[in-house]
């Protein structure tokens, strides 16, 4: 298994420009979660999906859309990108999240920077 | 709102030190709480998970507890070494699928 695996690994924008950082995890799993780490900072919940078709909100969701079609796949876009999206974005996956404790696997991260 | 703070931001210890990382948390309604590892320009690695019921989980030299009343979880390391050096975070799992997390304790161990 490869896990979770994030593309592109680096990326620079800029203002106004739009991208979608891509997200594959192949252990069938039903959670997916995009988060953002800021220098110094823990991570930051933006979006997760608890299965395909179905997204929701986390704490910071604005400037962010994404989509989940298959069970595989949870894209991330950016439209009309600013600087204080400059972040590390990390995308992670989870068998289910019904208080089982499944563990929560990431994938490498995606410095992207906004200039 | 679930806020999860850690102490302290950053440590060093000489090796062979035995050390203990801290992760407060203020909504004691939880599912679980993970430790996990970070490396610099790395993803994360989860080291320990305990469900809401545990007190404990132990794997190698680290050993995790949970106090869920008081709102508190510690990470023991012990023997510490030069390749445990990284950034330690603690998350904790409330209703919603959401895992929060702490700011993290960069730990350097000196050989």
């Amino acid at each position: 298994n490869a896990g979770v695996t994030q593309t592109p690994k680096f990326r620079i924008l800029k203002i106004g420009q739009s991208m979608t950082l891509q997200c594959a995890q192949d252990m069938n799993h039903n959670y997916m979660y995009w988060y953002r780490q800021d220098p110094g900072m823990g991570l930051k919940l933006i979006y997760y999906s608890v299965g395909a078709g179905i997204t929701d909100k986390g704490e910071v969701p604005n400037g962010y859309n994404v989509s989940r079609s298959t069970t595989e796949d949870f894209p991330l876009r950016l439209e009309l990108a600013a600087p204080s999206q400059t972040s590390v974005y990390f995308c992670a996956s989870a068998l289910d999240s019904g208080g089982q404790g499944n563990t929560i696997y990431f994938g490498e991260g995606s410095w992207l920077t906004v200039v | 709102k679930q806020e999860v703070t850690q102490i302290p931001a950053a440590l060093s210890v000489p090796e062979g030190e035995n050390l203990v990382l801290n992760c407060s948390f203020t909504d004691s309604a939880i599912y679980n709480l993970q430790w996990f590892r970070q490396d610099p320009g790395k993803g994360l690695t989860s080291l320990l998970l305990i469900q809401s019921s545990q007190r404990e989980q132990t794997s190698g030299r680290l050993n995790a507890s949970l106090d869920k009343s008081s709102g508190r979880s510690t990470l023991y390391i012990a023997a510490s070494q030069p390749g445990d050096s990284a950034t330690y975070l603690c998350a904790v799992k409330t209703s919603g699928s959401r895992l929060t997390f702490g700011e993290g304790t960069q730990l350097t161990v000196n050989p």
